[in-house]
């Protein structure tokens, strides 16, 4: 079966301006979390749905927002780009909620540049 | 200040050594996992370890959690290139989920 699909794979942006990044989970998944990548933070959890609703949010400004829809499919979005949000955004999706419960897979991941 | 530490960084090794990954925290987990990432990919989970001082074998890793549920160690025997990636731990306490700091392996040929 497919597996966990983000677009795009790559990203540029100008500082100030926002983006929209998209997760695909695979089929019959209803949790999906996000997470940000940098080599100086390392991978870092953004937050995680479940069933449409947000279950939990790791500590980033509001600046980082996310919603899932009813198929799953879930997007984040981050407003007013900053330089330091320059990294590879990963999704991952699972069956169950509960990030420590539950087997999870990721996706190839976004990577977003910030000019 | 990340909640779990990992050590080495960086490790490099030949081929056929052995090696072992260290994951420590101040913290107490209901569970921890381990996982493998290569370039490219995003990370791909290799066990859950639940109860303290549990060890589990998977062919020639083989990974422990603590007694006390603060730390876990990856071991791997006999290591060979496709061995090669970042190792990261992971964890839940409370509400959030966080990832070690990983460590980057690099089998030599």
């Amino acid at each position: 079966k497919a597996g966990v699909t983000q677009t795009p794979r790559y990203l540029i942006k100008t500082r100030g301006q926002q983006v929209t990044l998209s997760c695909s989970p695979i089929s019959g998944h209803r949790s999906v979390s996000w997470y940000q990548q940098t080599p100086g933070q390392g991978l870092q959890f953004l937050f995680e749905y479940f069933s449409e609703t947000q279950r939990n949010k790791g500590n980033f400004p509001g600046r980082f927002s996310g919603r899932q829809f009813s198929n799953s499919r879930s997007e984040m979005n981050v407003s007013t780009l900053e330089l330091g949000d320059s990294a590879l955004y990963l999704c991952a999706s699972s069956l169950l909620p509960g990030l420590s419960n539950t087997e999870a897979f990721f996706g190839q991941g976004t990577r977003l540049t910030v000019v | 200040t990340q909640l779990l530490e990992q050590s080495p960084q960086f490790l490099s090794i030949q081929e056929g050594e052995n090696l072992t990954v260290y994951c420590n925290s101040s913290s107490v987990f209901s569970s921890l996992q381990w996982y493998r990432q290569e370039p490219g990919e995003g990370p791909v989970l290799l066990v859950t370890v639940v109860t303290g001082g549990e060890v589990k074998k998977l062919k020639r890793l083989t990974f422990q959690f603590g007694d006390a549920r603060k730390d876990s160690s990856l071991h791997i025997t006999a290591a060979q290139p496709g061995d090669t990636g970042l190792y990261l731990c992971a964890g839940a306490t409370g509400n959030q989920f966080y990832f070690g700091t990983g460590t980057s392996l690099t089998v030599i040929p």
